[in-house]
C-alpha cells in the first residue's frame, strides 16, 4: 500500500524558512517523480513543485528561488526547503506520487501538512 | 501567465450527464498537456479519477471518462450520484516542465 506522511508544518513569521518532510512508502521511491501541492483551506490547489527520478527540478513562479524541492532515494523521502517565507504562502502543503511512464499525473497523495506564515 | 480555465459552478440531477471542462486562457489543450482530473470532498485529500487525458485510475466507476472536445479537455460523468456532489479540478502539464491546475469546479448534485 502507497503511504505519503508529510511533516515539518508550523507557524512562522514572514521572512523565516522552513523544511517540508514527505516519507514515502508501498513503492519504488526513487523511480518515481515526486511533487509538492498546496492548498489554501477553501480554495483551489497549487501546484508548487516537482522533482523527477533524475532529480531535475521544476518550479511554480510563484515560489522560484525561494523554495527548493529535493529527495533521499535512500530515505524514501521528499523535502521542500522554504526559505524567505510571504504570508501568502500559507497553505496545506501535500506531497504527491506520479503514475511514472510519462504521464505527467498525480496518482496518490498525502493528508498534508499546515504552514502558517504570520507576525 | 498560463491560466487553466474551469467552471466555477455545475448542477447535475441525479442520474443526469455533465461535462466539465478544462481550457487555457490562450492557446488549445491536446493530449501533450496530459490532461488530468481529480475529485476532492471537504477535509479529504483529492482523488485521481482520470490521467492522460482519458485513462480511468484503479477503482474509479466507468461513468466518468475523459476527453477532448474541442480545444478543452473534458470529464463526463453519466448517471451523476449523489455521492459525486464535489469539487474537481484538472491538472496540465506544460511544454515548459511546470504543471497548472484548473481553479477547480464545484458540482451540485440535485
Amino acid at each position: 500500500e502507497v503511504q505519503l506522511l508529510e511533516s515539518g508544518g508550523g507557524l512562522v513569521q514572514p521572512g523565516e524558512s522552513l523544511r517540508l518532510s514527505c516519507a514515502a512508502s508501498g513503492f519504488t521511491f526513487s523511480s518515481y517523480t515526486m511533487t509538492w501541492v498546496r492548498q489554501v483551506p477553501g480554495k483551489g490547489l497549487e501546484w508548487v513543485s516537482s522533482i523527477n527520478s533524475g532529480s531535475r527540478t521544476y518550479y511554480a513562479d510563484s515560489v522560484k528561488g525561494r523554495f527548493t524541492i529535493s529527495r533521499d532515494n535512500s530515505k524514501n523521502t521528499l523535502y521542500l526547503q522554504m526559505n524567505s517565507l510571504r504570508a501568502e504562502d500559507t497553505a496545506v502543503y501535500s506531497c504527491a506520487k506520479d503514475y511514472g511512464s510519462g504521464t505527467y499525473s498525480l496518482q496518490y497523495w498525502g493528508q498534508g501538512t499546515p504552514v502558517t506564515v504570520s507576525s | 501567465q498560463t491560466v487553466v480555465t474551469q467552471e466555477p459552478s455545475f448542477s447535475v440531477s441525479p442520474g443526469g450527464t455533465v461535462t466539465l471542462t478544462c481550457g487555457l486562457s490562450s492557446g488549445s489543450v491536446s493530449t501533450s498537456n496530459y490532461p488530468s482530473w481529480y475529485q476532492q470532498t471537504p477535509g479529504q485529500a483529492p482523488r485521481t479519477l482520470i490521467y492522460s487525458t482519458n485513462i480511468r485510475s484503479s477503482g474509479v466507476p466507468d461513468r466518468f471518462s475523459g476527453s477532448i472536445l474541442g480545444n478543452k479537455a473534458a470529464l463526463t460523468i453519466t448517471g451523476a450520484q449523489a455521492d459525486d456532489e464535489s469539487d474537481y479540478y484538472c491538472l496540465l502539464y506544460m511544454a515548459s516542465g511546470i504543471w497548472v491546475f484548473g481553479g477547480g469546479t464545484k458540482l451540485t448534485v440535485l
